[in-house]
């Protein structure tokens, strides 16, 4: 069956660490994966964009990897406050799909000062 | 403007009401969606329209019925809800739908049905 996994269990982290979070996924064949930010009671929020045939994009103090063997993309924010505490969900769109993503359930992220 | 707006904010309604959630952007986008989303789960893709047609339904019941009267404008009529369909209804427009685009998202209506 076709499934996409994210950390269940909330990640904390203190402050001015690597946060890195994890997107798994099985029976999908994504052409780019997405990764947006959501705070509670709210819509979300893009942050990257991320093709097939590309390895890694940063921005700013994000960076995403993206392995199509592994089935995995990481999502990394460097030096991290205490506003970046959110839930992180990651999103496949499968080609010719117009434009449809099928999002992860979400990371839960609470960076501690 | 980078903003997608809905409205209302919160609804409350009866399982035998009918209701409308309207959604609304100006970014010149062609593609809209509405997505469900209940608490701690992923958003779910329900419709997508393309150029004011319809492209995707993904399977929702008749009681939810969308309408994309141009391209700026999205509602969702409701009819004979359910409790199980409370939940954030979530709105979202990207410049089209050629693949990996970047949907910008409203901020939601929370929905709940008695």
């Amino acid at each position: 069956s076709q499934k996409i996994e994210q950390n269940s269990e909330a990640l904390n982290i203190q402050e001015g660490k690597t946060a890195t979070l994890t997107c798994n996924y099985t029976n999908y064949s994504p052409a780019y994966l997405q990764w947006y930010r959501q705070d509670p009671g709210r819509g979300p929020v893009f942050l990257l964009l991320i093709r097939e045939n590309e390895k890694e994009k940063r921005k700013e103090r994000l960076k995403v990897t993206f392995d199509t063997t592994l089935k995995q993309s990481l999502f990394h924010i460097t030096a991290s406050q205490p506003a970046d505490s959110a839930t992180y969900l990651c999103a496949l769109g499968e080609s010719g799909g117009y434009n449809k993503l099928i999002f992860g359930a979400g990371t839960r992220l609470a960076v501690h000062p | 403007d980078t903003e997608v707006t809905q409205t209302p904010k919160h609804l409350v309604m009866g399982m035998t009401n009918k209701k409308s959630l309207k959604c609304e952007q100006h970014m010149g986008h062609r593609a809209m969606y509405w997505y469900k989303q209940k608490a701690k789960k992923p958003p779910e893709l329900m419709f997508v329209y393309s150029y004011e047609k319809l492209s995707i339904n993904e399977s929702v019941p008749s009681r939810f019925s969308p309408e994309c009267p141009n391209s700026s404008l999205l509602n969702l009529h409701l009819h004979a809800l359910q409790p199980e369909d409370s939940a954030l209804y979530l709105c979202a427009s990207s410049r089209g739908n050629m693949g990996d685009e970047t949907q910008y998202f409203g901020p939601g209506t929370r929905l709940l049905v008695l």
